[in-house]
């Protein structure tokens, strides 16, 4: 149980487009997901936490209108990177938590963007 | 803001040999979680901690919950070369379900 399922596992693209990854709970309703960024060798980061029903919370340094998230139902969270400049090109990584307090985070396969 | 120490930053292992790696935590958790993570993947979770004195086990892994809720270890029993990967400790909020993250430690295992 408990499978998050992330799309696409992999985009190459042009700098200046905008790129959107979905990320869904498979078997269980989440209220709240989580983005994060990885740069190599390095631990998670994370950037905003998805509310399902409500605007998203940003951590700090985050743009919240370079990186847009709608999480418009309890099964789906998307992050749009608009605009993207190969600055941005990192691996995302999403995570959703099954409801209940003290409910552990469960992890997609993360997509890694490459911006040219 | 909040971190947590996680040691070895890596270890190189013959198969076989028993694995042991602790985080510290200047602030008290709730809930400690230990993920591995391959490579080109998400962290997958291990174990979920609860309770302070907590030990609990998943197989070959062990894992223990502090008692003064400060600090955890991950063994690892008699290694095989897929335990090789990236584990992370991590803290979980109690208010808001965030995660803060050891830096993780990289296993390589030799056959």
């Amino acid at each position: 149980g408990a499978v998050v399922s992330q799309h696409p596992s992999w985009v190459i693209c042009k700098s200046g487009t905008s790129v959107k990854i979905e990320c869904r709970s498979l078997d269980f309703q989440a209220t709240t997901m989580f983005w994060y960024r990885q740069f190599p060798k390095q631990s998670l980061m994370l950037m905003a936490t998805s509310n399902e029903g409500s605007k998203a919370t940003y951590e700090q340094g985050v743009e919240k209108d370079k990186f847009l998230i709608n999480h418009a139902s309890l099964t789906l969270s998307t992050l749009t990177v608009t605009s993207a400049h190969p600055e941005d090109s990192s691996f995302y990584i999403c995570s959703a938590r099954e409801p209940g307090s003290n409910q552990p985070q469960h992890f997609g396969d993360g997509t890694r963007l490459s911006i040219l | 803001g909040q971190q947590l120490n996680q040691s070895p930053q890596s270890m190189f292992i013959q198969e076989g040999e028993d694995v042991s790696m602790n985080c510290t935590s200047s602030s008290i958790f709730n809930t400690w979680l230990w993920y591995k993570q391959d490579p080109g993947e998400g962290p997958v979770l291990l174990i979920a901690l609860y309770k302070a004195g907590e030990l609990t086990s998943n197989g070959r892994l062990t894992a223990q919950f502090g008692i003064t809720r400060k600090d955890s270890f991950l063994n690892i029993s008699a290694s095989i070369p897929s335990d090789v990967g990236i584990y992370f400790c991590a803290g979980q909020l109690y208010n808001t379900g965030k995660l803060i993250f050891g830096q993780g430690t990289t296993l390589q295992v030799k056959p």
